[in-house]
C-alpha cells in the first residue's frame, strides 16, 4: 500500500535554529498538508498545498513557517527560527481531493 | 467553522467489553467523516471512514455510522482487546473537499485492561 514517508523521525535543535522537515507524499496525490500535535494535545492543521502554492493555512502558520515542493517528489516544512513552543510531532499528509488522506508517521521535533 | 467534539478520556475498559466513543460534528453541508487511531509512539492511522449519510465504516471489528440527523459518528466495537489501547481521533473533511485540511477532535485515550 502506498505510504507517505517523513524524515527524520526525530530532530533535536537549539532554539533559534532553522529546521527543515521532509516528506515524500503519495505520488498520484494532488494535495499536501502539514499538521502539528503538541504532546498530549489534539492534532492541528497547519497548511495545505496544491498546484505548487499554499491553498489554506491556519493561524499557527505564521511567517516563521514556509513550505516548498522543491522537486516532483518532496514536500518540505521549514521553521526559520525555532522556539521552545515549536516542540511537537509534525505530520505530513497527502490526499486525492480530500477524500482519502494518508498520513506519514511523523517527525518529533524537540527544541532545546 | 467546522468543529468536532468527542468524549474526553481516558476511557478504561476490561478486555471483551463493549466500546463506544462518542463523536459529534458541526459543519455546513456534508463532510466526510473519519476515525484515526494513534498507537503509543506512532503516527496517525486511518481506522475507518464514511463519505455520506447513513454510510457505515468498518475495520478491525470497529464500526461507525454517519448519522446526519444527529450529526454524529460514534465509534463502536463489540469486544475490545488489550491491543486496542490507543488514542482515537474523530475528524471531518470540509464538504467542499480539496485543499482544506482535516478538522480533528481532541482525541480519546482508550485503555484496555486484561
Amino acid at each position: 500500500e502506498p505510504e507517505v514517508t517523513q524524515t527524520p523521525s526525530h530532530q533535536v535543535t537549539q532554539m533559534g535554529q532553522e529546521v527543515i522537515l521532509r516528506c515524500v507524499p503519495i505520488s498520484n496525490h494532488l494535495y499536501f498538508y502539514w499538521y502539528r500535535q503538541i504532546l498530549g494535545q489534539k492534532v492541528e492543521f497547519l497548511v495545505s498545498f496544491y498546484n505548487n502554492e499554499i491553498s489554506e493555512k491556519s493561524e499557527i502558520f505564521d511567517d516563521q513557517f514556509s513550505v516548498e515542493r522543491p522537486d516532483g517528489s518532496n514536500f518540505t516544512l521549514k521553521i526559520r527560527s525555532t522556539k521552545l513552543e515549536d516542540s511537537a510531532m509534525y505530520f505530513c499528509a497527502s490526499s486525492d481531493r480530500g477524500r482519502g488522506y494518508t498520513f506519514g508517521s511523523g517527525t518529533r521535533l524537540t527544541v532545546v | 467553522g467546522n468543529s468536532v467534539t468527542q468524549m474526553e478520556g481516558p476511557v478504561t475498559l476490561s478486555e471483551e467489553a463493549f466500546l463506544t466513543i462518542n463523536c459529534t460534528y458541526t459543519a455546513t453541508g456534508y463532510p466526510s467523516l473519519f476515525w484515526y487511531v494513534q498507537y503509543p509512539g506512532e503516527g496517525l492511522q486511518l481506522l475507518l471512514k464514511a463519505t455520506k449519510a447513513d454510510d457505515k465504516g468498518s475495520n478491525k471489528g470497529f464500526e461507525a455510522t454517519y448519522r446526519k440527523e444527529t450529526t454524529s459518528f460514534h465509534l463502536e466495537k463489540g469486544s475490545v482487546q488489550v491491543s486496542d489501547s490507543a488514542v482515537y481521533f474523530c475528524a471531518l473533511s470540509d464538504p467542499r473537499g480539496g485543499a482544506d485540511g482535516l478538522t480533528f477532535g481532541k482525541g480519546t485515550h482508550l485503555i484496555i485492561q486484561p
